[in-house]
Protein backbone atom coordinates (compact mmCIF):
# COMPACT_ATOMS: atom_id res chain seq x y z
CA UNK A 1 0.00 0.00 0.00
CA UNK A 2 0.79 3.48 -0.70
CA UNK A 3 1.29 5.86 2.27
CA UNK A 4 2.92 8.59 4.07
CA UNK A 5 4.30 8.55 7.63
CA UNK A 6 5.28 11.53 9.46
CA UNK A 7 6.86 10.59 13.02
CA UNK A 8 6.43 12.99 15.48
CA UNK A 9 3.01 15.27 15.23
CA UNK A 10 4.62 17.75 17.49
CA UNK A 11 8.73 18.56 17.53
CA UNK A 12 10.03 21.76 19.58
CA UNK A 13 13.15 23.00 19.10
CA UNK A 14 15.74 25.81 20.55
CA UNK A 15 16.44 28.84 18.75
CA UNK A 16 19.88 28.39 16.91
CA UNK A 17 19.56 24.68 17.14
CA UNK A 18 19.05 21.80 14.17
CA UNK A 19 15.67 21.40 12.56
CA UNK A 20 14.86 17.55 12.00
CA UNK A 21 11.41 16.43 10.50
CA UNK A 22 11.16 13.04 9.77
CA UNK A 23 8.99 11.62 6.83
CA UNK A 24 8.70 8.17 5.53
CA UNK A 25 6.65 6.75 2.55
CA UNK A 26 5.71 3.65 1.22
CA UNK A 27 5.52 2.86 -2.52
CA UNK A 28 5.58 0.17 -5.35
CA UNK A 29 7.00 2.93 -7.47
CA UNK A 30 9.33 6.28 -7.43
CA UNK A 31 8.06 9.02 -5.98
CA UNK A 32 7.51 12.11 -6.09
CA UNK A 33 8.40 14.02 -2.71
CA UNK A 34 7.20 17.60 -1.70
CA UNK A 35 7.70 19.26 1.40
CA UNK A 36 4.90 22.23 2.61
CA UNK A 37 4.85 24.86 4.97
CA UNK A 38 1.95 25.93 6.15
CA UNK A 39 1.70 29.15 8.68
CA UNK A 40 -1.58 29.49 10.76
CA UNK A 41 -4.51 30.49 9.09
CA UNK A 42 -2.48 30.69 5.75
CA UNK A 43 -2.16 28.53 2.83
CA UNK A 44 0.45 25.90 1.92
CA UNK A 45 3.77 27.21 0.43
CA UNK A 46 6.37 25.06 -1.13
CA UNK A 47 9.50 24.26 0.41
CA UNK A 48 11.33 22.36 -1.68
CA UNK A 49 10.71 18.51 -4.38
CA UNK A 50 12.46 15.79 -5.39
CA UNK A 51 11.50 14.63 -8.59
CA UNK A 52 15.06 13.23 -10.39
CA UNK A 53 18.53 13.46 -9.88
CA UNK A 54 20.00 14.82 -7.16
CA UNK A 55 18.67 13.46 -4.26
CA UNK A 56 19.57 16.38 -1.26
CA UNK A 57 17.15 19.34 -2.35
CA UNK A 58 17.40 22.73 -0.96
CA UNK A 59 14.63 24.52 -0.68
CA UNK A 60 13.49 28.42 0.53
CA UNK A 61 14.38 29.72 4.43
CA UNK A 62 17.37 27.43 4.81
CA UNK A 63 15.64 24.55 4.59
CA UNK A 64 16.80 20.95 2.69
CA UNK A 65 16.30 17.28 2.49
CA UNK A 66 17.65 14.74 1.16
CA UNK A 67 15.84 10.83 -0.28
CA UNK A 68 17.35 8.09 0.66
CA UNK A 69 15.65 5.07 -1.48
CA UNK A 70 17.00 2.62 0.67
CA UNK A 71 15.52 4.40 3.91
CA UNK A 72 12.43 5.26 1.91
CA UNK A 73 12.64 8.62 3.88
CA UNK A 74 12.73 12.51 2.83
CA UNK A 75 13.72 14.21 5.85
CA UNK A 76 13.79 17.94 6.46
CA UNK A 77 16.51 19.47 7.48
CA UNK A 78 17.37 22.56 8.73
CA UNK A 79 21.09 23.71 10.77
CA UNK A 80 19.89 26.67 12.48
CA UNK A 81 15.93 27.16 13.64
CA UNK A 82 14.72 30.41 13.64
CA UNK A 83 11.62 31.92 15.43
CA UNK A 84 10.06 32.25 12.13
CA UNK A 85 10.42 28.78 11.09
CA UNK A 86 7.31 27.99 13.61
CA UNK A 87 4.61 26.89 11.69
CA UNK A 88 3.03 23.21 10.38
CA UNK A 89 5.17 21.20 7.82
CA UNK A 90 3.55 18.67 5.86
CA UNK A 91 5.23 16.24 3.69
CA UNK A 92 3.63 15.01 0.49
CA UNK A 93 3.92 12.28 -2.03
CA UNK A 94 2.84 12.08 -6.17
CA UNK A 95 2.74 8.58 -6.30
CA UNK A 96 2.47 9.04 -10.11
CA UNK A 97 -0.97 9.33 -9.76
CA UNK A 98 -1.12 13.25 -10.21
CA UNK A 99 -3.03 13.64 -6.62
CA UNK A 100 -0.50 14.52 -3.44
CA UNK A 101 -1.25 12.20 -0.57
CA UNK A 102 -0.12 14.77 2.70
CA UNK A 103 1.32 13.03 5.69
CA UNK A 104 -0.37 14.16 9.28
CA UNK A 105 1.73 17.19 9.48
CA UNK A 106 4.21 17.87 11.72
CA UNK A 107 4.07 21.15 14.22
CA UNK A 108 6.66 22.94 14.66
CA UNK A 109 7.49 25.21 17.54
CA UNK A 110 10.90 26.96 18.30
CA UNK A 111 12.02 27.56 22.01
CA UNK A 112 13.20 30.98 22.63
CA UNK B 1 4.66 36.22 -9.34
CA UNK B 2 0.80 35.72 -9.09
CA UNK B 3 -0.42 32.90 -7.50
CA UNK B 4 -3.34 30.92 -7.05
CA UNK B 5 -6.39 32.98 -5.96
CA UNK B 6 -9.35 31.62 -3.98
CA UNK B 7 -12.99 33.17 -3.53
CA UNK B 8 -14.17 33.94 -0.89
CA UNK B 9 -12.07 33.30 1.81
CA UNK B 10 -14.52 33.19 4.34
CA UNK B 11 -17.90 31.66 3.78
CA UNK B 12 -20.39 31.06 6.50
CA UNK B 13 -23.78 28.87 6.05
CA UNK B 14 -26.39 26.87 7.10
CA UNK B 15 -26.89 23.60 6.90
CA UNK B 16 -28.53 22.23 4.15
CA UNK B 17 -27.21 25.43 2.27
CA UNK B 18 -25.17 25.25 -0.79
CA UNK B 19 -22.12 27.10 -1.23
CA UNK B 20 -19.73 27.68 -4.37
CA UNK B 21 -16.25 27.99 -3.90
CA UNK B 22 -13.93 29.55 -6.66
CA UNK B 23 -10.11 29.42 -7.72
CA UNK B 24 -8.40 30.71 -10.16
CA UNK B 25 -4.96 29.29 -11.11
CA UNK B 26 -1.75 30.27 -11.74
CA UNK B 27 -1.41 32.15 -15.56
CA UNK B 28 -0.74 29.28 -18.27
CA UNK B 29 -1.44 26.71 -15.79
CA UNK B 30 -4.13 23.84 -16.86
CA UNK B 31 -4.45 22.03 -14.37
CA UNK B 32 -6.35 21.75 -11.20
CA UNK B 33 -6.78 20.60 -8.18
CA UNK B 34 -9.27 20.61 -4.96
CA UNK B 35 -8.30 19.61 -1.24
CA UNK B 36 -10.15 19.47 1.53
CA UNK B 37 -8.37 20.38 5.26
CA UNK B 38 -10.43 19.55 8.44
CA UNK B 39 -9.74 21.10 11.63
CA UNK B 40 -5.93 19.39 12.85
CA UNK B 41 -6.28 17.15 9.82
CA UNK B 42 -3.80 16.83 6.55
CA UNK B 43 -5.40 17.85 3.23
CA UNK B 44 -7.29 15.31 1.81
CA UNK B 45 -7.80 14.96 -2.37
CA UNK B 46 -11.16 15.73 -3.65
CA UNK B 47 -10.57 16.39 -7.59
CA UNK B 48 -8.74 17.53 -10.17
CA UNK B 49 -9.00 18.57 -13.72
CA UNK B 50 -6.63 18.83 -16.79
CA UNK B 51 -8.42 20.95 -19.94
CA UNK B 52 -11.45 21.01 -18.40
CA UNK B 53 -11.92 17.39 -18.32
CA UNK B 54 -11.70 15.73 -14.50
CA UNK B 55 -8.61 14.08 -14.20
CA UNK B 56 -9.05 12.21 -10.79
CA UNK B 57 -11.41 11.75 -8.32
CA UNK B 58 -10.69 11.29 -4.70
CA UNK B 59 -13.05 11.17 -1.63
CA UNK B 60 -15.82 13.91 -2.91
CA UNK B 61 -18.92 13.41 -1.37
CA UNK B 62 -21.90 13.42 -3.70
CA UNK B 63 -23.27 16.30 -2.90
CA UNK B 64 -20.34 17.98 -4.18
CA UNK B 65 -19.57 18.16 -8.34
CA UNK B 66 -16.54 20.44 -9.36
CA UNK B 67 -15.93 22.11 -13.04
CA UNK B 68 -13.23 23.63 -14.78
CA UNK B 69 -14.29 26.38 -17.31
CA UNK B 70 -12.82 27.74 -20.54
CA UNK B 71 -10.53 30.09 -18.93
CA UNK B 72 -9.27 27.61 -16.79
CA UNK B 73 -10.76 28.43 -13.69
CA UNK B 74 -12.69 26.20 -11.35
CA UNK B 75 -15.64 26.20 -8.78
CA UNK B 76 -16.39 23.59 -6.53
CA UNK B 77 -20.24 23.14 -5.72
CA UNK B 78 -21.29 22.03 -2.55
CA UNK B 79 -24.95 20.94 -1.89
CA UNK B 80 -27.14 20.09 1.25
CA UNK B 81 -24.17 21.27 3.73
CA UNK B 82 -23.50 19.47 6.81
CA UNK B 83 -21.73 19.93 9.85
CA UNK B 84 -19.11 18.09 8.70
CA UNK B 85 -18.21 20.11 5.98
CA UNK B 86 -16.85 22.97 7.75
CA UNK B 87 -12.77 22.44 6.56
CA UNK B 88 -10.47 24.85 4.54
CA UNK B 89 -10.80 24.04 0.81
CA UNK B 90 -7.46 24.60 -0.92
CA UNK B 91 -7.26 24.52 -4.39
CA UNK B 92 -4.14 23.80 -6.16
CA UNK B 93 -2.77 24.08 -10.11
CA UNK B 94 -0.32 23.01 -11.88
CA UNK B 95 1.44 23.42 -15.35
CA UNK B 96 0.85 20.13 -16.49
CA UNK B 97 2.81 19.93 -20.03
CA UNK B 98 0.39 17.79 -21.58
CA UNK B 99 -0.47 14.55 -20.14
CA UNK B 100 2.85 12.77 -19.82
CA UNK B 101 4.00 15.07 -17.70
CA UNK B 102 0.94 15.31 -15.70
CA UNK B 103 2.35 13.51 -12.37
CA UNK B 104 5.12 15.03 -11.93
CA UNK B 105 4.40 18.70 -11.65
CA UNK B 106 4.68 20.58 -8.88
CA UNK B 107 0.92 21.98 -7.29
CA UNK B 108 0.44 25.53 -6.07
CA UNK B 109 -1.90 26.11 -3.57
CA UNK B 110 -3.79 29.04 -3.02
CA UNK B 111 -5.00 30.62 0.44
CA UNK B 112 -7.61 28.76 0.80
CA UNK B 113 -11.47 29.28 1.82
CA UNK B 114 -12.57 28.52 4.98
CA UNK B 115 -15.88 27.39 5.45
CA UNK B 116 -17.93 27.01 8.52
CA UNK B 117 -21.59 25.24 8.45
CA UNK B 118 -23.54 26.18 11.49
Amino acid sequence: AQSVTQLGSHVSVSEGALVLLRCNYSSSVPPYLFWYVQYPNQGLQLLLKYTTGATLVKGINGFEAEFKKSETSFHLTKPSAHMSDAAEYFCAVNFGNEKLTFGTGTRLTIIP
Amino acid sequence: AAGVIQSPRHLIKEKRETATLKCYPIPRHDTVYWYQQGPGQDPQFLISFYEKMQSDKGSIPDRFSAQQFSDYHSELNMSSLELGDSALYFCASSPTGGLLSLSTDTQYFGPGTRLTVL
